[in-house]
């Protein structure tokens, strides 16, 4: 049973445009979640967090939302570049040590 | 380069056998987690040890088992290999214990292909 989805396998953007990545989960006991980026050939990396607590954390062109009510959660980037290219994993977090990934999303931005 | 390094890159090998894979995590980083990537799969988590002791335990079959060292490195031990355990197997690490407030950083990966 899939905690944590990615329902869009994929997605195009313009360079310069906006990017939204959805990820929707089905746990309310989730306080925590992350976003992480991976290109080809490598792990996985950090790229922005939330805690359940709040509905906006935002990094330079990257910014995560949090809808608690319609477990929902979006990573937005603005303006998308070329180097934003990989793929995008959502994952969420509860009783500290509980984690969850989705199965990601490819974002290809065309320049 | 994330600093945590995996061992080896690439492995193939027949079903019912068994392969230890190896992690070793960044300098200071006293926890390891192991996951799972399957086709079409989102990283599945495996197990977690931290400094030597295990912490948490995800979707880990029992054929699969792991341990730390007191070096703090890690090996995943997988036996009685099936095709369905192909897959990229990741490994990360984190200072601390709590996935929730650490960040974990992630190795590039072992893929293991049963035939």
């Amino acid at each position: 049973d899939q905690q944590v989805k990615q329902n869009s396998p994929s997605l195009s953007v313009q360079e310069g445009r906006i990017s939204i990545l959805n990820c929707d989960y089905t746990n309310s006991m989730f306080d925590y979640f992350l976003w992480y980026k991976k290109y080809p050939a490598e792990g996985p990396t950090f790229l922005i967090s939330i805690s359940s607590i709040k509905d906006k954390n935002e990094d330079g062109r990257f910014t995560v939302f949090l809808n608690k009510s319609a477990k929902h959660l979006s990573l937005h980037i603005v303006p998308s570049q070329p180097g934003d290219s990989a793929v995008y994993f959502c994952a969420a977090v509860w009783g500290a040590n509980n984690l969850f990934f989705g199965t990601g999303t490819r974002l290809t931005v065309i320049p | 380069d994330s600093g945590v390094t995996q061992t080896p890159k690439h492995l193939i090998t027949a079903t019912g056998q068994r392969v230890t894979l190896r992690c070793s995590p960044r300098s200071g980083d006293l926890s390891v987690y192991w996951y799972q990537q399957s086709l079409d799969q989102g990283l599945q988590f495996l197990i977690q040890y931290y400094n030597g002791e295990e912490r948490a335990k995800g979707n880990i079959l029992e054929r699969f088992s792991a341990q730390q060292f007191p070096d703090l490195h890690s090996e995943l031990n997988l036996s009685s290999l099936e095709l369905g355990d192909s897959a990229l197997y990741f490994c990360a690490s984190s200072v601390g214990p709590l996935a929730n407030q650490e960040t974990q950083y992630f190795g590039p990966g072992t893929r293991l292909l049963v035939l």
